[in-house]
């Protein structure tokens, strides 16, 4: 059963903390995904990888930055999170090319974050 | 730039009506069409994906279509039950990075 794990489902930071969004995929995937949710706007893609150490900035990435030193592990971070940052964050993955059960983009559960 | 459209933003219809949410696109230079579910404050679950060589997916009560050539897919839903309520997403899967619709918000009432 292929799976995408984010390390949690709920977080509440304070403004300039810097908060770190975990994510682990185990269907050996090269591409990997951070997206924001918000209401009426849809998902927003922050940065995405293709490959281990390998990141692309995708159309929001101001007040993020990323991590990928694994190939199953992709990191978000927000070096001084900000009340506008406020949002729910969604990894996935992905593998071009492939057939099968595993072609296809795949999620995580999300991570509700809150900054006060 | 792709862009991705889902219509009607909002559905709402009784329990046991077939249904269908349309996908339109406008690059029809695409990998694959990608359906998804997502229900309130959880991540989006993958329902069906057509690759760009085929023409229909089927997975149960649900039956997805693509047509490339007019830039359109749908998803029929048959015999809609109140456990169906959720928002439905459609990409577009480009090289790297698909191009998501905004949804379409479906409550099945009973």
């Amino acid at each position: 059963d292929v799976k995408v794990t984010q390390s949690s489902r709920y977080l509440v930071k304070r403004t300039g903390e810097k908060v770190f969004l975990e994510c682990v995929q185990d269907m050996d995937h090269e591409n990997m995904f951070w997206y924001r949710q918000d209401p009426g706007l849809g998902l927003r893609l922050i940065y995405f990888s293709y490959d281990v150490k390998m990141k692309e900035k995708g159309d929001i990435p101001e007040g993020y930055s990323v991590s990928r030193e694994k190939k199953e592990r992709f990191s978000l971070i927000l070096e001084s999170a900000s009340t506008n940052q406020t949002s729910m964050y969604l990894c996935a993955s992905s593998s071009p090319g492939l057939a099968g059960p595993r072609v296809g983009q795949f999620f995580g559960p999300g991570t509700r974050l809150t900054v006060l | 730039k792709q862009e991705v459209t889902q219509i009607p933003a909002a559905l709402s219809v009784p329990e046991g009506e077939n249904l269908v949410l349309n996908c339109s696109f406008t690059d029809s230079a695409i990998y694959n069409l990608q359906w998804f579910r997502q229900d309130p404050g959880k991540g989006l679950t993958s329902l069906l994906l057509i690759q760009s060589s085929q023409r229909e997916q089927t997975s149960g009560r649900l039956n997805a279509s693509l047509d490339k050539s007019s830039g359109r897919s749908t998803l029929y839903i048959a015999a809609s039950q109140p456990g169906d309520s959720a928002t439905y997403l459609c990409a577009a899967g480009g090289s790297y990075i698909p191009t998501f619709g905004r949804g379409t918000s479906l409550i099945v009432h009973p």
